[in-house]
């Protein structure tokens, strides 16, 4: 069965870096652009950003571009999240999403999501 | 970039209401709009997609209806079970657009 499992979240200081990992497994992870999206605590749902299945695009919320990076390791089946910069307004639960399409953004398969917190 | 306004922002109702959620857009996004449920504590979970085809193992007192800005979630009788926050989000163009969500209590 599809399984995303993200980990990497945690306490950080404004200012520094952290690295989110989303592991897939069940499907042929390769043939999926894959996603980031984000709620802040207590607040609703904020796309982050999206990969191309062999990682030749890439998009960024105008939120978080300059300061976050998503690739993708197929070799590894395994999303990641690049984040540096970080400012208090990125606490949030990160959660990977994978669409039902190829390059589709209808999410039928989500992490349980990962917490970070960014706090001094 | 796309704007989602959803309406209302809570709602209460009895067991075995019907309950309507609005959702608008900025500008036409045609049917590129899917609706979620999410628990306390949960990922979303997606309930309908293309605007009005329910997702396979959905309840079928989900529905969705609408095109173009203008569009509807419905549930057709509230259960016990369908307390939950409910997005729309758009995917006409990135960057991609959730509505402000949904809250669902019982009366």
């Amino acid at each position: 069965q599809v399984q995303l499992v993200e980990s990497g979240g945690g306490v950080v200081q404004p200012g520094r870096s952290r690295r989110l990992s989303c592991a897939a497994s069940g499907f042929t992870f390769s043939s999926y652009g894959m996603q980031w999206v984000r709620q802040a605590p207590g607040k609703g749902l904020e796309w982050v950003a999206v990969i191309w299945y062999d990682g030749s695009k890439k998009y960024y919320a105008d939120s978080v571009k300059g300061r976050f990076t998503i690739s993708r390791d197929n070799s590894k089946n395994t999303l990641y999240l690049q984040m540096d910069s970080l400012r208090a307004e990125d606490t949030a639960v990160y959660y990977c999403a994978r669409p039902t399409t190829r390059d589709g953004s209808v999410f039928d398969y989500w992490g349980q999501g990962t917490l970070v917190t960014v706090s001094s | 970039d796309i704007q989602m306004t959803q309406s209302p922002s809570s709602l209460s109702a009895s067991v075995g209401d019907r309950v309507t959620i609005t959702c608008q857009a900025s500008q036409d996004i045609s049917h590129y709009l899917n609706w979620y449920q999410q628990k306390p504590g949960k990922a979303p979970k997606l309930l309908i997609y293309d605007a009005s085809n329910l997702e396979t193992g959905v309840p079928s007192r989900f529905s969705g209806s609408g095109s173009g800005t203008d569009f509807t979630f419905t549930i057709s009788s509230l259960q016990p079970e369908d307390i939950a926050t409910y997005y729309c989000q758009q995917y006409a163009n990135l960057p991609l657009a959730f509505g402000g969500g949904t809250k669902v209590e019982i009366k």
